[in-house]
């Protein structure tokens, strides 16, 4: 079975700087994917940013960016420049075979006008 | 249509009553998936479909709760004898693959 852990419950980040989320995941697959997802209060879980474990390049999304450690199963999330739109819960997620995904309890990000 | 469309938004349910979800998927997704995300915590795994055939129901967590997608498009999720500890939203999601889209989900409260 697959755990997905996120240890920091709630950070803040002034308004266009800088902040990582940190993710650790346990697995015995080999070929998996990693999400991010952000859940504003209106309860929709938005797509954020993908990685494939079996792509050494990190993916990017404009502001927002990925360190995926592969032997360290470790994968955070950078958000740059952050804007108050980006206040919102923020999933770590994993999924591989049945296309089920397992989620981290979260993170709640504040940013800070 | 465009998105995942879930309803009814809020339901109040006295403890005991049966209740019923439904889920709207985007047009054309093949897979369809329920959540239940207590309050506080992530989304955890219910059920899975494919088409019509529920292929994954390992994370229903009682024989109270039952899914059905009898024509591979609209699911309902359907909770016998409702109890405080169901309490949650629920969420529904399709997908081609792993592009993955969420429904807004529907909070379910047992009084």
């Amino acid at each position: 079975a697959q755990t997905v852990t996120q240890s920091q419950p709630e950070m803040s980040v002034q308004e266009a700087e800088t902040v990582t989320l940190s993710c650790t995941y346990d697995t015995s697959e080999s070929n998996y994917y990693l999400f991010w997802y952000k859940q504003p209060p209106s309860r929709q879980m938005i797509l954020v940013i993908r990685q494939e474990a079996y792509k050494q390049q990190n993916a990017t999304e404009n502001r927002f960016s990925v360190n995926f450690q592969k032997a360290a199963k470790s994968f955070s999330l950078k958000i740059s420049d952050s804007q108050l739109g980006d206040t919102a819960m923020y999933f770590c997620a994993f999924g591989a075979g049945s296309y089920q995904l397992t989620f981290g309890k979260g993170t709640k990000l504040s940013v800070i006008p | 249509g465009a998105g995942v469309s879930q309803s009814p938004r809020y339901k109040v349910a006295k403890r005991g009553q049966d209740v019923a979800l439904r889920c709207d998927p985007i047009s054309g997704h093949v897979s369809l998936f329920w959540y239940q995300q207590a309050l506080g915590q992530g989304p955890e795994f219910l059920t899975y479909f494919q088409n019509e055939a529920q292929l994954d129901k390992s994370g229903l967590p009682s024989d109270r709760f039952f899914a059905e997608r009898p024509e591979g498009s609209v699911s309902t999720l359907k909770i016998q004898r409702t109890q405080q500890e169901d309490s949650a939203v629920y969420l529904c999601a399709s997908s081609n693959g792993w592009g993955y889209t969420f429904g807004s989900g529907t909070r379910l409260t047992v009084v």
